[in-house]
């Protein structure tokens, strides 16, 4: 199993250009989630999604947009970058059910918005 | 707003030395889990804990989440330079199981 992969693994944008990051889980989990990271302020939750179809919004989601078309991905759309969108960005995904809290997440995608 | 309070946000110590780690918030959690992040890469689980007052512990590593589920803390034993890294805390809340992370403690442990 290769877990949970991002790609890509860095990029730079320059502002007012759109891009799209994508998630892939191969442990069939239901649940998955992005994140962002930045220096000082642990990670934050963008958006999320409970199953195959369905999305929600997180902590932080302004300026971002998401898509579930799949279960085993999760795709993160940013439409018109911007400078403060500078950061690294995790995926992560859960199985359901309640025996287990664990996220298991993917090794992250670096972005630098000039 | 930050829920979760780790402190302190950077350790270093020597090897061999004792640490702990705290956790805070005024809101009560369903559990509350411990990270570890190493450079380039995502954090990975470290332990779980679910009910008030327990404790756990992963070889030189002992959680405690507190008896009102709002803290928790993390003490390192005869700290290595392999203990080196990013610990960060999260509480789960609600029924979709999204994480709140604290900011993180950068820990430094020299040989």
């Amino acid at each position: 199993n290769a877990g949970v992969t991002q790609t890509p693994k860095f990029r730079v944008l320059k502002t007012g250009q759109s891009m799209t990051l994508l998630c892939a889980q191969d442990m069939n989990h239901e649940y998955m989630y992005w994140y962002r990271q930045d220096p000082g302020m642990g990670l934050r939750l963008i958006h999320y999604s409970v199953g195959e179809g369905t999305t929600a919004k997180g902590e932080v989601p302004d300026g971002y947009n998401v898509s579930r078309l799949k279960k085993q991905n999760f795709l993160l759309g940013l439409e018109s970058a911007a400078p403060s969108q500078t950061s690294v960005y995790f995926c992560a995904s859960k199985e359901s059910g309640t025996s287990t809290y664990e996220q298991y997440f993917g090794p992250g995608t670096r972005l630098t918005v000039t | 707003t930050q829920l979760l309070e780790q402190s302190p946000q950077f350790l270093s110590i020597q090897e061999g030395e004792n640490l702990t780690v705290y956790c805070n918030s005024s809101s009560v959690f369903s559990s509350l889990q411990w990270y570890r992040q190493e450079p380039g890469e995502g954090p990975v689980l470290l332990v779980t804990v679910v009910t008030g007052g327990e404790v756990k512990k992963l070889k030189r590593l002992t959680f405690q989440f507190g008896d009102a589920r709002k803290d928790s803390s993390l003490h390192i034993t005869a700290a290595q330079p392999g203990d080196t890294g990013l610990y960060l805390c999260a509480g789960v809340r609600g029924s979709n199981y999204k994480l709140t992370f604290g900011k993180g403690t950068l820990l430094t442990v020299n040989p």
